[in-house]
């Protein structure tokens, strides 16, 4: 079946400039997650769903990040006035039962580069 | 501590032999121990994962053996081929959070 996919897959923003980054996870799970994977880092976790519950936001960076999944499948994670430190790879990955420590699979991720 | 601290940081080897990544932690409430393989410009992919309440598993040449008194880990590739060359990832996660700790990385270089 398809994976996790995410659009775009690349996006360069000027600084001060809105963006949203698109998560379609694998249908049926419940569970998706966002991390930030700067250059020759491992991933960092920012914000976990639950279905449309935001269960867990404590590692997004700033209040200018943002994150929703109105209906439970396609998530949106939107940075506001973007700034240099927040280019970087942003994954998205999903899972069926996280309860039981069920894998997340991940998508390709999102390249951020904000000049 | 929420750490999981990996090493080498990069790694040669000849084709045929044994690759090594080792990892550790410091949370003892870490209960999930997954292993990642992520290639350029791909997301990780899932290689294996352990749970604390046993030593060693194996999956094809894949290897996770975990020394629970120590809080340590490693990931063993036997028989490394060249297109195992990439960059792997351990992970650690608490059951009730869900969300992953991942160490720094190994990029893994297998020479033919």
């Amino acid at each position: 079946g398809a994976g996790v996919s995410q659009s775009p897959r690349y996006k360069v923003a000027k600084r001060g400039q809105d963006v949203a980054l698109r998560c379609d996870p694998i249908s049926g799970h419940v569970s998706l997650f966002w991390y930030q994977q700067a250059l020759g880092q491992g991933p960092e976790f920012l914000t976990y769903f639950q279905n449309e519950a935001q269960l867990d936001k404590s590692g997004l960076p700033s209040d200018r990040f943002f994150a929703e999944r109105p209906e439970g499948s396609v998530s949106t994670l939107k940075i506001q006035r973007t700034q240099q430190e927040d280019s970087a790879v942003y994954l998205c990955a999903s899972s069926l039962r996280p309860h039981l420590g069920g894998e997340q699979y991940f998508g390709p991720g999102t390249r951020l580069t904000v000049t | 501590q929420q750490q999981v601290k990996q090493s080498p940081q990069s790694l040669i080897v000849q084709k045929g032999g044994i690759s090594i990544i080792n990892c550790a932690y410091e949370n003892t409430a870490f209960d999930y121990f997954p292993w990642y393989q992520q290639f350029p410009g791909k997301g990780p992919a899932l290689l294996i994962a352990i749970r604390p309440d046993v030593s060693e598993k194996k999956e094809g040449r894949f290897t996770i053996s975990f020394n629970k008194s120590a809080k340590q880990f490693s990931l063993h590739i036997m028989d490394s081929q060249p297109g195992d060359s990439a960059t792997y990832f351990c992970a650690a996660s608490k059951s009730g959070t869900y969300k992953y700790i991942f160490g720094t990385g190994t990029r893994l270089k297998v020479l033919a």
